[in-house]
């Protein structure tokens, strides 16, 4: 079992649906990290949530640590948010990244 | 400001040969990890390094080594090439290698990363 799972694995929306991407895991934490990776690799880091809630423009993140699970959720989705999301874990003993599988976003117009 | 910048960006070899990959950190980074990304796959963590030190590492073999030099830039070898190591490879930097409680500081900002096929 992966210590971090994201759900689902791949979504498809259309273009000004409102998206949530799941993230559970299985191990104590001291921070959370949205990641989005487009086509080519390169990885942008979101947010680092360590509790509560996060906005920035139409991305919104929240962690519950106590049920060990976060959200990402985008508002208004456009096609240019079409890109993988990425949860990772920042476990307690260190500063080592721990990756979710990643979530392959798809907007259509 | 320059981001996390590795080269290159993309690389083929073929099976048995090795392979060093760079990665140049944030000005003012002093910590850099490295990670695997297979198709399809998460990231993995090989290494991280900080003021020249290893810090960390992941469950990879010895085929793969790490150092990081004076000016904090750092390289990744790989020796006898395997076709599963083709992967892409990113290398991340953040001013230290994380203590609790977290703070700003410990944030990992990615390179775009090398694309290493292997034949």
């Amino acid at each position: 079992k992966n210590e971090v799972e994201q759900s689902p694995q791949n979504l498809t929306a259309q273009e000004g649906e409102f998206i949530t991407i799941n993230c559970s895991y299985s191990v104590g934490i001291s921070a959370l990290h949205w990641l989005q990776q487009h086509p080519g690799g390169g990885i942008v880091s979101l947010f680092m949530l360590s509790s509560g809630k996060k906005k920035h423009g139409r991305l919104i993140a929240t962690i519950n640590i106590q049920e060990k699970h976060s959200s990402l959720h985008i508002t208004a989705s456009h096609p240019r948010d079409s890109a993988v999301y990425i949860c990772a874990v920042q476990e307690t003993s260190g500063s080592r990244l721990t990756f979710g599988e990643g979530t392959q976003l798809t907007v259509n117009p | 400001d320059a981001g996390v910048t590795q080269s290159p960006t993309h690389l083929i070899k073929t099976r048995g040969q090795h392979v060093t990959l760079r990665c140049s950190p944030i000005s003012g980074h002093k910590s850099v990890s490295w990670y695997q990304q297979v198709l399809g796959q998460g990231p993995q963590f090989i290494f991280q390094y900080y003021e020249k030190e290893e810090r960390g590492r992941g469950n990879f073999p010895d085929r793969f080594s790490a150092r990081q030099f004076p000016n904090y830039s750092s390289e990744l070898n790989v020796n006898a090439l395997l076709l599963g190591d083709s992967a892409l490879y990113l290398c991340a930097s953040s001013l230290d290698p994380g203590t609790f409680p977290l703070l700003a500081k410990n944030i990992q900002y990615f390179g775009a990363g090398t694309r290493l096929s292997v034949l």
